[in-house]
């Protein structure tokens, strides 16, 4: 299995609600990786978890709070939303951390593409 | 600063070859990559290249590095409709963290 899915792959919410957004992965790495990219941009690293511990928070505001459950599992909780966060939002792995050729190979998941209304 | 740039958009006609270029700034960059992102899809890992290294090619696809000019490129030999994608060349950033700074993309489009 060297799949990354993530759910939903569409999401639509309003400014008050609270939702979730789903990353699985069965490969066994032990990386995982928040990026959120806008239309026509790369995509920007928000959360990177190594070991089930949060490694690097990229100054992302509170109303996004990640989560791993366990090591094939990352959730990112998502309230108060404005307008301006619609985006994908992509989950990625990697096998390796920092130094390696691992530490850069990403496997992607599809997307959750957000709209905040 | 962590700019990775590339050029915009690249148009080639099925059958040349293609060659998408991208400027890094770390100098302290082990490792550059290649992905590739299709329409409404995530991004896929195409290669890698250690920067220790001046070229690697990987079947129909070349990569070139030029560590003092800090400038990596990726040649797309036999160029498909299947190729038609935006692609990033991604640095992996010094230190500690495990963290990936992605180009600004380049549209490749293949006219048949």
């Amino acid at each position: 299995d060297t799949e990354v899915t993530q759910t939903p792959k569409h999401l639509v919410m309003g400014m008050t609600n609270k939702k979730s957004l789903k990353c699985e992965q069965h490969m066994g790495h032990r990386a995982m990786y928040w990026y959120k990219q806008k239309a026509k941009k790369p995509p920007e690293l928000m959360f990177v978890y190594s070991y089930e511990k949060l490694s690097i928070n990229e100054s992302v505001p509170s109303r996004f709070s990640p989560e791993c459950p366990n090591s094939s599992l990352l959730n990112l909780h998502l309230h108060a939303l404005q307008p301006e966060d619609s985006a994908l939002y992509l989950c990625a792995s990697s096998p390796g951390l920092a130094g390696g050729p691992g530490g850069g190979e990403l496997f992607f998941g599809e997307g959750s593409r957000l709209t905040v209304l | 600063g962590e700019d990775v740039e590339q050029s915009l958009f690249l148009s080639v006609r099925e059958g040349d070859s293609s060659v998408i270029n991208c400027t890094y700034t770390d100098s302290s960059s082990t490792y550059l990559y290649w992905y590739k992102q299709e329409p409404g899809a995530g991004l896929q890992l195409l290669t890698y290249i250690f920067s220790n290294m001046d070229m690697k090619q990987d079947q129909r696809l070349t990569v070139l590095l030029n560590k003092k000019d800090k400038h990596l490129s990726l040649r797309i030999a036999d160029t498909q409709t299947g190729d038609s994608a935006i692609y990033f060349c991604a640095e992996h950033y010094g230190g500690a963290t495990n963290k990936l700074i992605f180009g600004t993309g380049t549209l490749l489009a293949v006219q048949p």
